[in-house]
């Protein structure tokens, strides 16, 4: 069974470009989770995605934004790209009453 | 707000010594609780879990056990290898809100 993939594995841009980053989630997984990781902050949640309909967001600026397809995978977009958005972004899906299965992410520099 | 609390710095250690990574959470009710380990160039997998109190979770060697009277999710590994050297995060799911809160992860380098 494939997992969790994410697309593109890297990503160059510009200040003040924008970014698409995309997910497509294990079969069966209803759920798509967003995470930052930053050098030196960590991992943080982003966004969550539920059938369709953003259920919760992390704290961050609305220039982050996303949406889930109807077959759940996803798309996260990162408009007016600032410097410290360099990191990897981590997907995870999840089937219902099931655990967080994670992507090999998309690594955005920002130039 | 749920939080998980992560000892700081690098972990170095020879091959076939005891590792142990200390993670303290601060959470409502009763979340489950995981261990994630990134290697390099990679995304994180699920190492382990364990999803109420006294629960042991464990995988490759590698154990954690819920302590809920001390709010801690240590890992505990008896004989690393060089290919355990990669960077472990602590993290738990409260559900009602869903996200996963991490710990700040520990780079773990084993050498041969």
């Amino acid at each position: 069974e494939a997992g969790v993939t994410q697309s593109p594995t890297h990503l160059i841009k510009t200040r003040g470009q924008q970014a698409t980053l995309r997910c497509s989630p294990i079969s069966g997984h209803t759920s798509v989770y967003w995470y930052q990781q930053a050098l030196g902050l960590g991992l943080q949640f982003l966004l969550w995605y539920d059938e369709g309909e953003e259920r919760n967001r992390g704290n961050f600026p609305p220039r982050f934004s996303g949406r889930q397809f109807p077959n759940y995978s996803s798309e996260l977009n990162v408009n007016a790209l600032e410097l410290e958005d360099s990191a990897l972004y981590l997907c995870a899906t999840v089937a219902p009453q099931e655990f967080q299965y994670f992507g090999p992410g998309t690594r955005l520099l920002v130039l | 707000g749920n939080s998980v609390t992560q000892m700081e710095g690098p972990v170095t250690l020879s091959e076939e010594a005891f590792l142990t990574i200390n993670c303290t959470y601060t959470a409502t009710g009763y979340p489950s609780l995981f261990w994630y380990v990134q290697y390099p160039g990679e995304g994180l997998q699920l190492l382990l879990k364990a999803t109420k109190a006294d629960d042991k979770g464990s995988n490759k060697g590698f154990e954690a056990t819920y302590r809920k009277e001390t709010t801690s999710f240590h890992l505990e590994k008896g004989s690393v290898q060089v290919s355990d050297s990669a960077v472990y995060f602590c993290a738990l799911l409260s559900y009602g809100n869903n996200r996963l809160a991490f710990g700040k992860g520990n780079q773990v380098v084993v050498i041969p």
